[in-house]
């Protein structure tokens, strides 16, 4: 079973910002927490992870509370593009393997 | 950097025969790679764990003898459908994780395979 929870959808307008929680209280000293978002027919995609700051690349940043139970990925100005399921998974980095729930549904509003 | 590819993108074959997708890993060495399927409206589901050189280890109702994988270079892994039925047809995807680095830390997926059974 997935380690996290997450809203099944979420409205976010067109160059706002769009804030999705995850929620993931099990989660142990040496997890990290991972963000993929998975648009409809392609494989899954990469965005960010962390294990205690919050981070930021290109593409968004994550926010992770300092009891790291739970954390926020912000896609700073979000587009049509953004429109996507978005899986947020904590696992111990390297190979270990992703067990998926069913994410957050984004709809970006025109 | 960090490109998987599949192999066919779709394939359409009739009950009973076998099919062969094909995961690459372009541009880094991957030494451990994944195998997942997606019905529609579901989300991924892990088949496999596969590590070059060795046997893959499969998730708990996968039939091993029906969803053959083969990972035999630092590349490439395929995972062969066999006797293939309706209730086979699926998005299948696959991803990889490398030696060093974000590369080790981070899975990465290729593009997936719709196959379709006739």
């Amino acid at each position: 079973d997935a380690k996290t929870t997450q809203p099944p959808s979420m409205d976010c307008a067109e160059g706002r910002a769009a804030n999705l929680p995850c929620n993931h209280s099990t989660i142990s000293g040496n997890e990290y927490v991972y963000w993929y978002r998975q648009i409809h027919s392609q494989g899954p995609q990469y965005i960010i992870h962390g294990l205690k700051n919050n981070e930021t690349n290109e593409m968004a940043s994550l926010i992770i509370t300092e009891d790291r139970k739970s954390s926020t990925l912000i896609l700073p100005h979000a587009t049509l593009r953004d429109t996507a399921v978005y899986y947020c998974i904590v696992r111990v980095r390297g190979d270990d393997k992703i067990i998926f729930g069913k994410g957050t549904r984004l709809h970006i509003l025109p | 950097g960090a490109v998987v590819s599949q192999h066919p993108s779709r394939v359409i074959c009739k009950s009973g025969t076998s099919v062969k997708i094909e995961c690459r890993s372009l541009d880094f060495q991957a030494t451990t790679m994944f195998w997942y399927r997606q019905f529609p409206k579901q989300s991924l589901m892990l088949m496999a764990t596969s590590n070059e050189g060795s046997k893959a280890t499969y998730e708990q109702g996968v039939e091993k003898d029906k969803f053959l994988i083969n990972h035999a270079s630092l590349t490439l892994s395929t995972l062969t459908v066999t006797s293939a039925h309706p209730e086979d047809s699926s998005f299948y995807i696959c991803s990889a994780s490398g030696i060093t680095g974000i590369l080790r830390d981070t899975q990465y997926f290729g593009p997936g395979t719709r196959l379709t059974v006739l």
